[in-house]
C-alpha cells in the first residue's frame, strides 16, 4: 500500500548521456508532481500531471526534459544529453484528486552527471 | 521560480526550546503548506493552512498564516533532537497548479 516510490534511488551517468526516472504514485491519487532539487535549495516544481496529461509545464527547464504518464499512474522523467547542470534530487509527488493538496513524497533519485 | 521564503536560514536551539520559522511570499494563495525534510531526500507533510484560517495546530506545531502581511510562521514546541530537520513552507496558488517551495530553514536541535 505504501507511499510514492521512485527508481532508480541513485543514477550516475556521463554527461550527454539519455536518463530516466520513474516514479509510481499512490494508488489512486490522480495528480502527479516532478521537482528538481539542487543542495541547499528548496523544491523546484518541473512538471505536473492531473491524469495522463501534463496540466503544467512551465517548469521544465528546456525542451532536453520530457515526462510522461501514459496510463494515468506511472510517470517517468526523461532527461536528454545530460549536463552537469542536471544533478540534482529528481522528487516526485502525487496527492488526491485536484492540484493544490497534500502532497506526498517519494525518496527522489539522486542524479549525478559526470 | 520559488515563492515562499523561509526565515531563518538557519537555526540552533537547545533541546526542550521552542522554534520559530516564518515563510513569506508575493502574490495571493489558495493554501500554505509546511514539510519538512531529513537527509535532502523525500518530503515529509506536516500542516495545510488554508487562506481563510489564521491557525492551526497539529500535537507540538502551531502555524499561523497572516494573509494581508503575506506571511506564516511554523512554530515547534518543546523541541527534540529528532526535529532536528529542513523545514520549507510551499504556497498554492490560484491561478496556478503547482506549488513552490522556499529555500527552507535548517533546524538543529541540540540534545
Amino acid at each position: 500500500g505504501a507511499g510514492v516510490s521512485q527508481t532508480p534511488s541513485n543514477k550516475v551517468t556521463e554527461k550527454g548521456k539519455y536518463v530516466e526516472l520513474r516514479c509510481d504514485p499512490i494508488s489512486g491519487h490522480t495528480a502527479l508532481y516532478w521537482y528538481r532539487q539542487s543542495l541547499g535549495q528548496g523544491p523546484e516544481f518541473l512538471i505536473y500531471f492531473q491524469g495522463t496529461g501534463a496540466a503544467d509545464d512551465s517548469g521544465l527547464p528546456n525542451d532536453r526534459f520530457f515526462a510522461v504518464r501514459p496510463e494515468g499512474s506511472v510517470s517517468t522523467l526523461k532527461i536528454q544529453r545530460t549536463e552537469r547542470g542536471d544533478s540534482a534530487v529528481y522528487l516526485c509527488a502525487s496527492s488526491q484528486g485536484q492540484a493544490l493538496g497534500t502532497q506526498y513524497f517519494g525518496p527522489g533519485t539522486r542524479l549525478l552527471v559526470l | 521560480s520559488q515563492q515562499g521564503e523561509e526565515d531563518p536560514q538557519a537555526l540552533s536551539i537547545q533541546e526542550g526550546e521552542n522554534a520559530t520559522m516564518n515563510c513569506s511570499y508575493k502574490t495571493s494563495i489558495n493554501n500554505l503548506q509546511w514539510y519538512r525534510q531529513n537527509s535532502g531526500r523525500g518530503l515529509v507533510h506536516l500542516i495545510l493552512i488554508r487562506s481563510n484560517e489564521r491557525e492551526k495546530h497539529s500535537g507540538r506545531l502551531r502555524v499561523t498564516l497572516d494573509t494581508s502581511k503575506k506571511s506564516s510562521s511554523l512554530l515547534i514546541t518543546a523541541s527534540r533532537a529528532a526535529d532536528t530537520a529542513s523545514y520549507f513552507c510551499a504556497t498554492a496558488h490560484y491561478n496556478n497548479n503547482d506549488m513552490r517551495f522556499g529555500a527552507g530553514t535548517r533546524l538543529t536541535v541540540k540534545p
